[in-house]
């Protein structure tokens, strides 16, 4: 089934620890997203990648960072996790940056930092 | 700055009509997204507007005014299974997605 593979589905995380959340999609999409989603705030983009071997940050990138080695993975690392950084994360992906096909999302990571 | 308002929540009646309002401020504009979150799954793709005007697409209609920087949605026929969030998302000129909190929506029986 063409989509997104999110990794892992959820994650209890100790403050300080790194941690690397996968992204794989297998439509080869160009730009691909990665967002976070907390109660009461809109879905917040962290760093994008509009195509292979570039990436761009989002409006909150702090903390985070990205890789694009190839069309299908993107994956996000925390360097050292804080407790605000607990959240529901969401990757997605467009054919094109500015697509208006719409975004298709994984199913998310859940991270709870402790 | 960039701005995306929509209501919290709303409550509907099984088979009743619900509009779901969202008014956008951003730098540039590339169309309006709506899109379906149920509750602990992603967000799934619904519409996309860009000329002022009314999109029908089956029980799902989406409108826009670009003037106004108003957009709605509108549910006609009710479900159960139409319970979710709906986010309103506007692209500005640098092809980004600026989101809203989100529209919790509850079907009443």
């Amino acid at each position: 089934i063409a989509g997104i593979t999110q990794a892992p589905t959820s994650q209890i995380l100790a403050a300080g620890r790194r941690m690397t959340l996968r992204c794989t999609q297998d439509m080869r999409h160009n730009a691909m997203y990665w967002y976070r989603q907390d109660l009461g705030l809109g879905l917040r983009l962290i760093h994008y990648s509009n195509t292979a071997g570039t990436t761009g940050k989002g409006e909150v990138p702090d903390g985070y960072s990205v890789s694009r080695a190839n069309t299908d993975d993107f994956p996000l690392t925390l360097a050292s996790a804080v407790p605000s950084q607990t959240s529901v994360y969401f990757c997605a992906s467009s054919a094109r940056p500015g697509g208006t096909d719409g975004y298709t999302f994984g199913s998310g990571t859940r991270l709870t930092v402790v | 700055g960039q701005n995306i308002d929509q209501p919290t929540e709303m409550t509907a009646t099984e088979g009743a009509i619900v509009q779901i309002n969202c008014t956008y401020q951003t730098s540039g504009f590339n169309g309006l997204f709506w899109y379906q979150q149920h509750a602990g799954e992603a967000p799934t793709f619904l519409s996309y507007n860009v000329l002022d005007g009314l999109e029908e697409k089956g029980r799902f209609s989406s409108f826009l005014s670009r003037s106004k920087g108003y957009s709605y949605l509108l549910l006609k026929e009710l479900q159960m299974k139409d319970s979710a969030s709906y986010l309103c998302a506007a692209m500005d000129s640098n092809y980004q997605l600026i989101w809203g909190a989100g529209t919790k929506l509850i079907i009443k029986p």
